[in-house]
């Protein structure tokens, strides 16, 4: 069984401010990570993902995500929020082969000026 | 193109109607899925076609029925469904079955009389 889990359902951060957005995984399998965002009244996009490649991995929009196996952990990070990164992020968990990806329950984002 | 489209934005209806959502994508996936999203809730997967075949159904009520006509199109046909079930309802497809990077289009938000 695989599963993720998000620590903070809020997050706030100050404009300029570092941004980081914790996760962490379960998974039998090595496995696929990615994170999502998804603006109000809009589908998922997303940010980036994890395939067993580099363990730093770059995103769009400034993001990256660090994959530590020792701490099965995946955390969203930006050095410096931007108002339009006012959003909600998932964190998500699938396995090579397997096509269900599991999400986490995710965290909002407020930016503030 | 590298886009999931989804008609329409809205849709109510009351408890006794037939409608039907879609889902197009012109990026040669073989896998699409359809995603039940509540309020400040992640989505739910709902069903997978892998290949044009249903390959996971995640035991949803028989009032929601899908259908692959083609690589390209999803269809979720909706009848006599239950005020909870109004949500956003998410199409979303990947390359192939396995745990790859999903792309979502923007979703429909329904919502049941």
């Amino acid at each position: 069984a695989q599963s993720v889990t998000q620590l903070g359902s809020h997050v706030s951060v100050s404009e300029g401010a570092l941004v980081l957005l914790r996760c962490n995984y379960s998974s039998s399998v090595p496995p696929y990570l990615f994170w999502y965002v998804q603006y109000p009244n809009q589908g998922l996009q997303l940010l980036l993902k994890y395939t067993s490649a580099a363990t730093l991995v770059k995103g769009i929009n400034g993001f990256e995500a660090e994959f530590k196996k020792s701490e099965t952990s995946f955390h969203l990070t930006k050095p410096s929020a931007h108002m339009s990164d006012a959003a909600e992020y998932f964190c998500a968990v699938g396995s090579g082969g397997y096509q269900k990806v599991t999400f986490g329950t995710g965290t909002k984002l407020q930016v503030i000026p | 193109d590298t886009e999931v489209t989804q008609t329409p934005k809205h849709l109510v209806m009351g408890m006794t109607n037939k409608k039907s959502l879609k889902c197009e994508q012109h990026m040669g996936h073989r896998a699409m899925y359809w995603y039940k999203q509540k309020a400040k809730k992640p989505p739910e997967l709902m069903f997978v076609y892998s290949y044009e075949k249903l390959s996971i159904n995640e035991s949803v009520p028989s009032r929601f029925s899908p259908e692959c006509p083609n690589s390209s199109l999803l269809n979720l046909h909706l009848h006599a469904l239950q005020p909870e079930d109004s949500a956003l309802y998410l199409c979303a497809s990947s390359q192939d079955g396995t745990a790859g990077e999903q792309f979502f289009g923007p979703g429909t938000r329904l919502t049941v009389l």
